[in-house]
């Protein structure tokens, strides 16, 4: 399928190296993250999440943690798979409004 | 359980002739959205229901786009008329919308005008 994220942030790692893609957002109201994985041709995917009354939180091989000081988050992908090349995008809420602003992304891509 | 169904998945129409997009949400879920998404970028929110109402459709160009859910289900999303910059894929989500939750999107329908 096309391509999704062709001019967007590219982070290039070697297969089974860990990966770290950061988002930082503005709105320090914000209090519910999630990370989605976009593959070419599909919807965006669930990863992981966190609420802002925690700093980590662990899933299958990855790992999401929340800079609150100074509205940061990242995600971070241990022995990284050719599987786990997509476009990352971090999105953000406020409780109560339900709506939910999304990044600009981040396309992973891994090396053989 | 089934996921978000959209269709069509591809359209590919002349700019100024109208478009129309399906959407139906995973079966409970109150709250759905469209979002739209331009090659290189980040899903933008176009509009936001909760069961039929609407609650967000401040991005959304009104005098080109509109959109309903009637009972509260499934909705439709209309492009009338298109134009070139409109050319992107559109995006259906839904969650269960009591609280922040897991949005769950479709796979999309890519829409090219020329």
């Amino acid at each position: 399928g096309e391509s999704v994220g062709l001019h967007l942030p590219t982070l290039s790692v070697q297969e089974g190296d860990n990966s770290i893609i950061n988002c930082a957002y503005s709105n320090s109201a914000s209090d519910y993250f999630i990370w989605y994985k976009q593959e070419s041709g599909k919807g965006p995917q669930f990863i992981i999440d966190i609420r802002s009354n925690m700093d980590k939180r662990q899933g299958q091989r990855v790992t999401v943690l929340l800079n609150k000081t100074v509205k940061h988050l990242s995600l971070q992908i241990a022995a990284t798979q050719p599987g786990d090349s997509a476009v990352y995008f971090c999105a953000f809420t406020t409780s109560g409004t339900y709506k939910y602003i999304f990044g600009t992304g981040t396309r992973l891509k891994v090396l053989a | 359980e089934a996921g978000v169904a959209q269709s069509p998945r591809y359209k590919i129409i002349e700019k100024r002739q109208s478009v129309a997009f399906w959407c139906n949400p995973i079966s409970g879920h109150a709250t759905l959205y469209w979002y739209q998404q331009i090659l290189g970028q980040g899903p933008k929110l176009l509009i936001q229901f909760q069961n039929n109402g609407v609650v967000d459709d401040s991005q959304l160009p009104k005098d080109r786009f509109s959109a309903e859910r009637l009972k509260g289900v499934d909705s439709t999303l209309k492009i009338q008329p298109a134009k070139l910059e409109d050319s992107a894929v559109y995006l259906c989500a839904s969650s269960w919308g009591s609280g922040a939750n897991v949005l769950t999107f479709g796979a999309g329908s890519r829409l090219t005008v020329l």
